[in-house]
């Protein structure tokens, strides 16, 4: 079965540019997309097919895919940025969804 | 404005049977499919399966098979979540989401519901 990478967490100071990495095989051919699941709370899309945005997003969230990583880029960090943070694929060959096994970013 | 709204928590004992429900409106519900996810605790998310409500036809994940149902009901514009025989392992948050697909046919949720917490102990 497909397998989504996450580094467990990332932390940084506000104002920096946090990147959130996403591995997985060829991960390239597929659509990535990403939740933000801030503490006690349902998870909320923040990005869609690899780069888009869904309408109230700021524009300091973007994302890319490439290769064996897909990414999310979250300029300029603030208070509010801190959550989990999850990717999502779904796996054309078995109808499956996976999803990665998430990244808690911390802001200092 | 699309909303999912999910029923209360709950405790039970193992063994036990559960139905949860998430109800939808502000779309033409029978039309798009809704998944549940699961989040146990300090966990990430784990995809159950989906379910289409204008058939009630079905996908669960392999880790999820035969240990739960879905179930839609059109005319409330619900979906539910069932168990027949709680464990303790099922402890966990049950979110469900609308899934929409992507310009490359990549399914993502676009809503999710608030959750419901679902507490097993003896």
């Amino acid at each position: 079965s497909y397998v989504l990478t996450q580094p467990p967490s990332v932390s940084l100071a506000p104002g920096q540019t946090a990147r959130i990495t996403c591995g997985g095989d060829n991960i390239e051919r597929k659509s990535v997309h990403w939740y933000q699941q801030r503490p006690g709370q349902a998870p909320l899309l923040v990005i869609y097919d690899d780069t888009d945005r869904p309408s109230g997003i700021p524009e300091r969230f973007s994302g890319s895919n490439s290769g064996n990583t897909a990414s999310l880029t979250i300029s300029r960090v603030e208070a509010g940025d801190e959550a989990d943070y999850h990717c999502q694929v779904w796996d054309s060959i078995s109808d499956h969804w996976v999803f990665g096994g998430g990244t808690k970013l911390t802001v200092l | 404005e699309v909303q999912l709204v999910q029923s209360g928590a709950e405790v039970k004992k193992p063994g036990e049977s559960l139905r949860i429900s998430c109800t939808a409106s502000g779309y033409s519900f029978p039309g798009s499919w809704i998944g549940w996810v699961r989040q146990m605790p300090g966990k990430g998310l784990e995809w159950m399966g989906n379910i289409f409500p204008a058939d009630s036809d079905t996908k669960y994940s392999p880790s999820f098979q035969g240990q739960v149902t879905f179930s839609a009901d059109k005319s409330t514009n619900t979906v539910y979540l069932q168990w027949r025989g709680l464990k303790a392992s099922d402890t966990a948050t049950y979110f469900c989401a609308r899934r929409v697909l992507g310009h490359n046919y990549g399914p993502f949720f676009d809503y999710w519901g608030q959750g419901t917490l679902v507490t097993v102990s003896s």
